[in-house]
Parts: C-alpha cells; structure tokens; sequence
C-alpha cells in the first residue's frame, strides 16, 4: 500500500518568513508533485520532479522552490510568506511504469498572517 | 500548454438517480484522463481512468466515455448513492509516468437521501 507522507497537517507563519512543507513517499516512485488547492480553482501544479535533483516548473511556480535530494522526498521551500500563498498544499507520487495513477499525501493547510 | 474545464462546479441529485460531469481539454496530444474523488477531509483518490486508445470504460456503477474529436470526456455515476458525495476532478496528460497532469476545477457532487 502506498504512502504519502507530508510533515505537518495544520501550519501557520507570519509573512516574510522561510517555510518548508515536505514530502516522503515509501514506493520508490520517481515522480513527486506539489499541488496547491484553492476553493473554485481545483488542483494546480506548482513544480515537479521525475528524477533526484531534477525539477520542472509547473503552472504556478512564481514564490515557490523545490528541492529534491534523496528519491523518497520532496521538498516545497516559500522563501518569503505572503497572505496569497495561504492555501492547501498536496503533494503526490507517480511511478515510471505504465501504471498512471498518482497517490496524495493528506495535505498541509498553510495560513500565512 | 494543457487546459481542462470542467462543468458544472456544483451537482445535486437524489440518491438512486444519475450525475454526470463533464470536462474538456484543450491538447490534442494528451491520451490519458483519470477521475479522482475527493471526499471531505480526505485525499483525493483516483476511481478511474481511461486512455485515449479507447471509447468508454466502466467499473460497476462508474463509466467514462471519451470523444477525442471533440476532445470532451465525460464521468456517469449510476444509482447514486450518499456516499458518492464528494468533490470529483477530472484531469488530462500524455502517457507517461513523467508528464504534467493538469487538473479540471472540480464538480462538488451532493447526493440527497
């Protein structure tokens, strides 16, 4: 079975400041997603990355980074907090086989005040 | 780059009858189109999936049919049920465990007893 793991459920920073949301999948998939999830706007790739040290931007990057050192985690770095990157982050796993489906971690609801 | 919409953003029916949701995509290279569910709370889970090499696919009371001219693909639920009821999303990427997946906005689906 699965499992996506994501560091903290709940998490609330002040504006400006660094925040990390990580990621760990135990399915030694080579694909790993951050989404961001905001009421009426479904599910947005912010980056991804299909191999150690590789990262591809997705259709928000713009206040995001990543990084992805070992297989098994993947990290979504906000330098600098803003009020607008308040939101759910979900991060998801993907195998290189033929077997399409991706697998969700439970999510980090982040408010940044 | 892809663009998936999605309609109607809300659905109510009464348990027993049937719901459709219906979604566009925009690349014709894309091939492959899962349906995830995403109950309250929860991760969103993938129910199912069908690639463009066929027409329409079915699981018990959940079928999807696709029309690559048109470049619509559609889910059904039959005999709805109360605990059908949760935010669906459909989505579109080219084959390959490494390709972007882009997301629809969502169809919250509220099946009333």
């Amino acid at each position: 079975d699965v499992k996506v793991t994501q560091s903290s459920r709940y998490l609330v920073k002040r504006t400006g400041e660094k925040v990390f949301l990580e990621c760990v999948q135990d399915m030694d998939h080579e694909n790993m997603f951050w989404y961001r999830q905001d009421p009426g706007l479904g599910l947005r790739l912010i980056y991804f990355s299909y191999d150690v040290k590789m990262k591809e931007k997705g259709d928000i990057p713009e206040g995001y980074s990543v990084s992805r050192e070992k297989k098994e985690r993947f990290s979504l770095i906000l330098e600098s907090a803003s009020t607008n990157q308040t939101s759910m982050y979900l991060c998801a796993s993907r195998g290189a086989g033929s077997n399409y489906e991706q697998y969700f971690g439970p999510g980090t609801r982040l408010t940044v005040t | 780059g892809e663009n998936v919409e999605q309609h109607p953003s809300t659905l109510s029916v009464q348990e027993g009858d049937s719901a459709v949701i219906k979604c566009t995509y925009s690349d014709s290279a894309s091939n492959y189109f899962p349906w995830y569910k995403q109950e309250l709370g929860k991760r969103p889970q993938l129910i199912i999936d069908i690639r463009s090499n066929v027409g329409e696919k079915k699981d018990q009371r959940i079928a999807v049919t696709l029309n690559k001219t048109a470049k619509h693909f559609s889910l059904h639920i039959t005999e709805t049920q109360p605990e059908d009821s949760a935010v669906y999303f459909c989505a579109a990427s080219k084959s390959g465990g490494y390709q972007k997946v882009t997301f629809g906005t969502g169809t919250k689906l509220q099946v009333i007893p």
